[in-house]
């Protein structure tokens, strides 16, 4: 199977701080990038997404960088707030077939 | 827009048994996933619907695991018999096809304990 990991497992922050959540990825043929949120309790959550035919995108508060020679993926949330804690899972396909979720990393922000 | 919705919420069985869990995906939602998440790690995709033909299912363990899909709107995940190893949260989720992107959308989950 494919290997998508997360090279931190856990990261702390300050309120009001920003946050950058790494992830590395071994299939050079995927060609498309989820960010997902998990709460306790709860399914994951969309967040952002990112094609392999781009290097940046950027949402409400968060931006998804994309390095293809290095294949590195990374979230940054601007401001963190204490809402932003949760588990972090980057996700990886290949024309929308064979979804590969990370380990995850938990994020707490510190108020 | 009513999400995706799974039942149920949690089940405790004993090693042997057999189990189901049910699945409706968001209306208008072509492609239906079940994940299954072990405490600790992402999730890993059992299989893929896209109405109701298969469209990968190459991480399912089919020696237990079986899933179907009906008319390509609800969906059940079966496990007989369970072992103790199969203790996780069973999450699923649908998707719209789309060319513009793949966001899926996650039901709450079946938080399966075998003892």
């Amino acid at each position: 199977g494919e290997s998508v990991g997360l090279h931190l497992p856990t990261l702390s922050v300050q309120e009001g701080d920003n946050s950058i959540i790494n992830c590395a990825y071994s299939n050079s043929a995927s060609d498309y990038f989820i960010w997902y949120k998990q709460e306790s309790g709860k399914g994951p959550q969309f967040i952002i997404d990112i094609r392999s035919n781009m290097d940046k995108r950027q949402g409400q508060r968060v931006t998804v960088l994309l390095n293809k020679t290095v294949k590195h993926l990374s979230l940054q949330i601007a401001a963190t707030q204490p809402g932003d804690s949760a588990v972090y899972f980057c996700a990886e396909t290949n024309t929308g077939n064979q979804f590969y979720f990370g380990t995850g990393t938990s994020l707490t922000v510190i108020p | 827009e009513a999400g995706v919705a799974q039942s149920p919420r949690y089940k405790i069985i004993e090693k042997r048994q057999s189990v189901a869990f049910w699945c409706n995906p968001i209306s208008g939602h072509a492609t239906l996933y079940w994940y299954q998440q072990i405490l600790g790690q992402g999730p890993k995709l059992l299989i893929q619907f896209q109405n109701n033909g298969v469209v990968d299912d190459s991480q399912l363990p089919k020696d237990r695991f079986s899933a179907e899909r009906l008319k390509g709107v609800d969906s059940t995940l079966k496990i007989q018999p369970a072992k103790l190893e199969d203790s996780a949260v069973y999450l699923c989720a649908s998707s719209q096809t789309v060319t513009s992107g793949y966001e899926q959308y996650f039901g709450p989950g079946t938080r399966l304990t075998v003892t």
